[in-house]
This record gives C-alpha cells, sequence and structure tokens, in this order.
C-alpha cells in the first residue's frame, strides 16, 4: 500500500480535460508545498513534470498544471492528446523518516 | 547535455552480491543528491535513499535500510547502489535521479537497470 493515494486509473478524450488526484496527511502532502507529479510511458523512465504543487520545468506543456487544497494534490492535464496517455505518479517529501513517498500510480488512457 | 546514465542490465542468482552504477555529467556531480528509486515488475515507483556526493551522506527509507548500500565517488562523478546477498524479491528496475540540495523533486532521471533475481 502506498504512501499516497491516487486512482488506479482515468480517461479521457482527446481535447477534453482530466484531473488526478493524490491524497497524503498533514505530514506530507498538506504539510509542505513538495509535490511533485511524474509521467512514465511504457518501458521508459519517468519524467518530472510538476514540481512544488504547481510548477512546470522548461519543456513541459502549459497543457499540464497542478494545484493543492488540504491534503489532496492534483494534476490536470487540458486538451488532452494521445501522447499525454502514460502512467502518472505523485510523489511528496514527508516529515517522516521515509523522506520521500509516492503515490501508486494513475493508469492514463486516451479514448 | 545533462545526464545520468546507468549501467546495464544485470541477471544474478539468489544470494550472489551487486553493484549498479549512475554517471553524472552535464553538471557539476557534487551540487545534486543521487536518489535511487525502485520500481518492481508492473508495480509503482518506491524511493529506496539518497547520497550527497559531496561528502557520500546518505539517507535510506525505513523499507531499504540495512538491505542495500549506496555509495559514490566523486571523482569519477558516480553513485551506487549495491545488495550483498540478493533475493528473488530484489528483481526490478533501478532508476537513479537527482535532485538540488535546496529543492523537492527529482529533475533528472537516468533510464534505469533492470536487475533479474532467479536460481
Amino acid at each position: 500500500q502506498s504512501a499516497l493515494t491516487q486512482p488506479a486509473s482515468v480517461s479521457g478524450s482527446p481535447g477534453q480535460s482530466i484531473t488526478i488526484s493524490c491524497t497524503g496527511t498533514s505530514s506530507d502532502v498538506g504539510g509542505y508545498n513538495y509535490v511533485s507529479w511524474y509521467q512514465q510511458h511504457p518501458g521508459k523512465a519517468p519524467k518530472l513534470m510538476i514540481y512544488d504543487v504547481s510548477n512546470r520545468p522548461s519543456g513541459v506543456s502549459n497543457r499540464f498544471s497542478g494545484s493543492k487544497s488540504g491534503n489532496t494534490a492534483s494534476l490536470t492535464i487540458s486538451g488532452l492528446q494521445a501522447e499525454d496517455e502514460a502512467d502518472y505518479y505523485c510523489s511528496s517529501y514527508t516529515s517522516s523518516s521515509t523522506l520521500r513517498v509516492f503515490g501508486g500510480g494513475t493508469k492514463l488512457t486516451v479514448l | 547535455e545533462v545526464q545520468l546514465v546507468q549501467s546495464g542490465a544485470e541477471v544474478k542468482k539468489p544470494g550472489e552480491s551487486l553493484r549498479i552504477s549512475c554517471k553524472g555529467s552535464g553538471y557539476s556531480f557534487t551540487s545534486y543528491w543521487i536518489s535511487w528509486v525502485r520500481q518492481m515488475p508492473g508495480k509503482g515507483l518506491e524511493w529506496m535513499g539518497r547520497i550527497d556526493p559531496s561528502d557520500s551522506y546518505t539517507n535510506y527509507s525505513p523499507s531499504f535500510q540495512g538491505h542495500v548500500t549506496i555509495s559514490a565517488d566523486k571523482s569519477i562523478s558516480t553513485a551506487y547502489l549495491q545488495w550483498s546477498s540478493l533475493k528473488a524479491s530484489d528483481t526490478a528496475m533501478y532508476y537513479c535521479a537527482r535532485r538540488g540540495f535546496n529543492y523537492y523533486y527529482m529533475d533528472v532521471w537516468g533510464k534505469g537497470t533492470t536487475v533479474t533475481v532467479s536460481s
């Protein structure tokens, strides 16, 4: 069981928007603005998409956005494209001895 | 170009030892943490631990403390993940990733090293 809870799967049609949630506790997501999101295509390494809750690294499409409310962070992808089909993982700093936790991952299917 | 180049796939038997590597290039190796992340077949990402290459200070996730050793040789910009006695349950993909000292995200990842442990 992962420390952060994500839905196992989400889906959407091209052009639509989807949101992936990531629920933690006050010791991680809720306590710090250190949530990051990673995209992983099959057989590939993870890629940083969002850091510090809502910041995009250079080169990441502005169709990707992040937010947080309480103990839940969210990743929103607007204008879905076929290339967005991948697994998405949230991660957070945690004050526990684990230091860093990941969500279980969400498989995004573009219909 | 900033990159982390990991060593190749390994096939080992239970009880054998193993060390895999992660070489950084295109940046100051001692200015970033190197973390190791495990991904078991068909499963999610798990943070194992990290090392400060400048002084080899390490932190481990409690789940991996005592089971693996993280080390680094800053003279050759290389970090290592090693096992003294592999188990079948160590079969996984292992990624290294860098993290800035004042940042809380991993911005550059290696392509991963597949470790297969089977008798």
